[in-house]
């Protein structure tokens, strides 16, 4: 069964500071991606990344950098020099890609960062 | 780019009352995915459609129905409405039912009084 865990139910740092959201997951399949989602106050669902099992290096896009660990079923996201525009619910999916698989995204129940200035 | 639109933004309706919500995918996504997040939660997957065919089901109440039509546009039809219905309902599009090319709408705002 899939299953994402965020342990992490709202975190609260000041501005400049680096923060990491954690991701725990649980699949039994060997091919599957994860993403991280970004959904500011307005509601929608802003894509950050996806990254598939096979695919193990961390990657680092601006501010942002996420570290994918496969011996820890790990998908942490981490903001350097976080900014109050950062202030968001952050949901980390998993998605099987087994034959069987249609497709759909199993979410993380999310982590509500607040970036005071 | 074109996007994953979703009609309309916002709907208010009563108890009891119908609901229609409409998506439109990206042009030659031919698989639509419908989720539903209630106040304080993550999205929870209710229905997808793949080549106009039910690919999968989830946790979709017998009172929401939904199809795929022949311009791969889909509508989420909900009767009987429920307070607990409120949500945000999201369509996401892909090609083939494969991940790469995966893409949400803004979603539509459904407000049950």
């Amino acid at each position: 069964a899939q299953k994402v865990t965020q342990a992490q139910t709202e975190i609260s740092v000041v501005e400049k500071e680096d923060v990491t959201l954690d991701c725990v997951y649980e699949t039994r399949d060997t091919t599957y991606y994860l993403f991280w989602y970004k959904q500011p106050p307005s509601g929608e669902l802003v894509f950050l990344i996806r990254r598939n099992s096979f695919d193990e290096q961390n990657e680092i896009s601006g501010r942002y950098s996420w570290n994918f660990q496969k011996s820890t079923s790990s998908f942490n996201f981490t903001i350097t020099a976080s900014q109050v525009v950062d202030s968001a619910v952050y949901f980390c999916a998993l998605s099987e890609e087994a034959s069987s698989n249609t497709g759909k995204l199993i979410f993380g129940q999310g982590t509500t960062l607040q970036v005071k200035p | 780019a074109a996007g994953v639109i979703q009609s309309p933004r916002h709907l208010i309706k009563e108890k009891r009352e119908t609901a229609t919500l409409k998506c439109y995918p990206i042009p030659r996504h031919d698989t639509v995915y419908w989720y539903q997040q209630g106040p304080g939660q993550d999205p929870q997957f209710l229905i997808s459609f793949y080549e106009k065919m039910q690919s999968d089901k989830g946790s979709i109440p017998d009172r929401f129905s939904a199809q795929q039509f022949s311009d791969y546009h889909s509508e989420l039809n909900m009767s009987s409405l429920e307070l607990g219905d409120s949500a945000l309902y999201f369509c996401a599009s892909t090609m083939g039912q494969k991940l790469r090319s995966y893409t949400f709408g803004s979603g539509t705002r459904l407000t049950v009084v």
